[in-house]
Formats: structure tokens, sequence, C-alpha cells
């Protein structure tokens, strides 16, 4: 089983800051993958990481994929009250297990 | 559109009382399964299928059946239900099992009293 471990659990901060989650794992991931699930709502994927080193931008969301691929970072900057939510990371591939997720609460 | 369904979204019922959550997914895809969310715990798998007919555990499927009788279907069946089932529970499909996207169903209150 490989053990996902997501950091912080909850982070909380003012509209206009960056941040920075994290997923770790003492595993080797062929590749991962971060949703993003909003109150009432199932989760929804953000990007896919595949490559040692990858680094992938969606808007103010940069993902990174760690060079031994056992590690991901996801760093949004200039935080919006739009990306309050649950940062969860998933390997896809086997028993799907994911993160714990991070509580990402931005206010205005 | 493309999308997975859930049914109830809300449901209250009381201990032993037997229930079907259905879950329904209009993209052809092999792989369904279903998780269960709780706080501070995450999104923990109950079960999965691989195909029609295919069925397999996942990390907490104590208390929970299923089954594939066609692609598109995969109900999850609380056959006498208890306060610990209390959750929130997600139905997801992908095309296959192997890195690609999973979608998920908008989500299913449960309370059990």
């Amino acid at each position: 089983t490989q053990l996902l471990e997501q950091s912080p659990q909850f982070l909380s901060i003012q509209e206009g800051e960056n941040l920075t989650v994290y997923c770790n794992s003492s595993s080797v991931f062929s590749s991962l993958q971060w949703y993003r699930q909003e109150p009432g709502e199932g989760p929804v994927l953000l990007v896919t990481v595949v490559t040692g080193g990858e680094v992938k931008k969606l808007k103010r969301l940069t993902f990174q994929f760690g060079d031994a691929r056992k590690d991901s970072s996801l760093h949004i900057t200039a935080a919006q009250p739009g990306d309050t939510g649950l940062y969860l990371c998933l390997h896809p591939r086997g028993k799907l297990q994911f993160g714990a997720g991070t509580q990402v609460v931005v206010t205005p | 559109e493309a999308q997975v369904t859930q049914n109830p979204r809300y449901l209250i019922t009381v201990t032993g009382k037997k229930l079907t959550v259905t879950c329904s997914q209009n993209m052809n895809h092999e792989y369904m399964s279903w998780y269960r969310q709780d706080p501070g715990l995450g999104l923990r798998q109950i079960y999965y299928s691989m195909n029609v007919e295919v069925t397999d555990k996942g990390d907490v499927p104590e208390g929970y059946k299923v089954s594939r009788k066609e692609k598109r279907n995969f109900p999850l069946i609380l056959e006498s239900p208890s306060p610990n089932q209390t959750s929130l529970y997600f139905c997801a499909s992908s095309s296959f099992l192997g890195g690609e996207t999973q979608y998920f169903g908008p989500g299913t209150r449960l309370l059990v009293l």
C-alpha cells in the first residue's frame, strides 16, 4: 500500500497571499494527480504529473513533481476566495488511494 | 453531457433498514468505484469494479455490497446500516485504471440513526 501524506491539513490565508501544499510518500510513483473539491461537490481533476522534476502551470497554480517521483507540491500565487477548497493528491494506479487532503480557506 | 449521477443526494434512515445508493455514468467507462469521506480521514475506497461482473474490495468494504451487472451502473448496497456508516459517499468512474481522470458524482450524504 502506497501511503500519501498531505500537509498541512488546514491552511487559512488572506486574499493575495501565496501558499504551498505538499503530497509526500516513501514510495516512487509513476504519476500523481491533484484534485480540488469544493463544498458539496465531488473532486475535480486539476492536473496529472508524470515525469520526475516536471512543472505544470494552471493559471495561478503551479504543480511540481519531485525529481525522485516521491513527492509533489502545489503552489498558488496571489490566492483568491475562489481557490477555497479541499486539495487532494492521488496516485492513479492500482487500488486508488487519496491523501487525506489539505483544506484551504482564502478570505477576502 | 458526460456525467456521473448518484441517487439519492440525501438520505436519513434508521439502523438495520436496507438501502441502495445508485450510481450511473454515461461515458462508457470500464472502471467504477465507491468512496466514503469523513472529516480528517479523506476519501477512502469502499469497493471498485474493473468491468462488468468484476468487483473487488477497497480499503473499507465492511458492511457494504456492490454489483456491476451493466457497464454504466454500480449500486452501493447497505444491507443493515449502522450509525458508523453515516458519511458522505462518492461514486467515481474512469475509462480504465491507468492514470486516467477520475470523474466523481455529486455525492450522497447519508445519516443513519
